[in-house]
């Protein structure tokens, strides 16, 4: 199985911020990656798929990219509606799998 | 705008058989290469997918459920089904239902990539 090691776990940030956070494949998986938002007691929201294809309707301070192990997703500019969690996920014909999450706290 | 919403017991006994419905609207659930999945959270953790079914059924699971779990889609009542069974503690979990767009295209068929339409949830507590 493909596993999905997303980092860091969680991190602390201010308005304004440049946000990163990375997504690291077992094996190369193409760009078959999608980037998703959580907030607590909601459904999560598509924000990029096919790695760094942004989703209708998503602001474009969000961005992501890679392709086979190495993926990133960016804020270039925090704002404080995006304070939440976010996910990656891969997908194949045999599976689909998340990443652990990555919660940003406002410092 | 396409709009998915799940319903089914919030509480299930060990050992009994966990049966969730998603019931799509604004939308058909026969649409070309979609495939419909649900996908978990247990409180404080992270997502899990379950599986996915398209409209012809044919379905595909994470396989450490694989034994337990079954998708049906009843393309009547434009809805699809979950049902979990001999259910734990250990399922215990948020239950989301979701579009999962038919991208993939592999070994002649097409698979889910994305999930870009979503229920608001369900928590089902497995307890005695």
């Amino acid at each position: 199985d493909i596993q999905m090691t997303q980092s860091p776990s969680s991190l602390s940030a201010s308005i304004g911020d440049r946000v990163t956070i990375t997504c690291q494949a077992s094996q190369g998986i193409s760009n078959y990656l999608n980037w998703y938002q959580q907030k607590p007691g909601k459904a999560p929201k598509l924000l990029i798929y096919d790695s760094s294809n942004l989703q209708r309707g998503v602001p474009s301070r969000f961005s992501a990219g890679g392709f086979g192990t190495e993926f990133s997703f960016t804020i270039t500019s925090l704002q404080p509606e995006d304070f939440a969690t976010y996910y990656c996920q891969h997908y194949d014909s045999l599976m689909v799998t998340f990443g652990g999450g990555t919660k940003v706290e406002m410092k | 705008q396409l709009h998915l919403q799940e319903s089914g017991p919030g509480l299930v006994k060990p050992s009994q058989t966990l049966s969730l419905t998603c019931t799509v609207s604004g939308g058909s659930i026969d649409g070309g290469d979609d495939f419909w999945g649900w996908i978990r959270q247990p409180p404080g953790k992270g997502l899990t997918w379950i599986g996915s079914v398209n409209y012809g059924g044919r379905a595909y699971y994470t396989p450490s459920l694989r034994s337990r779990v079954a998708i049906s889609v009843d393309k009547s009542k434009n809805e699809f089904s979950l049902r979990l069974t001999s259910v734990t503690a250990a399922d215990t979990a948020v239950y989301f239902c979701a579009r999962h767009p038919g991208r993939h295209y592999s070994g002649n068929n097409y698979y889910g990539a994305d999930f870009d339409f979503w229920g608001q949830g369900t928590l089902v507590t497995v307890s005695s």
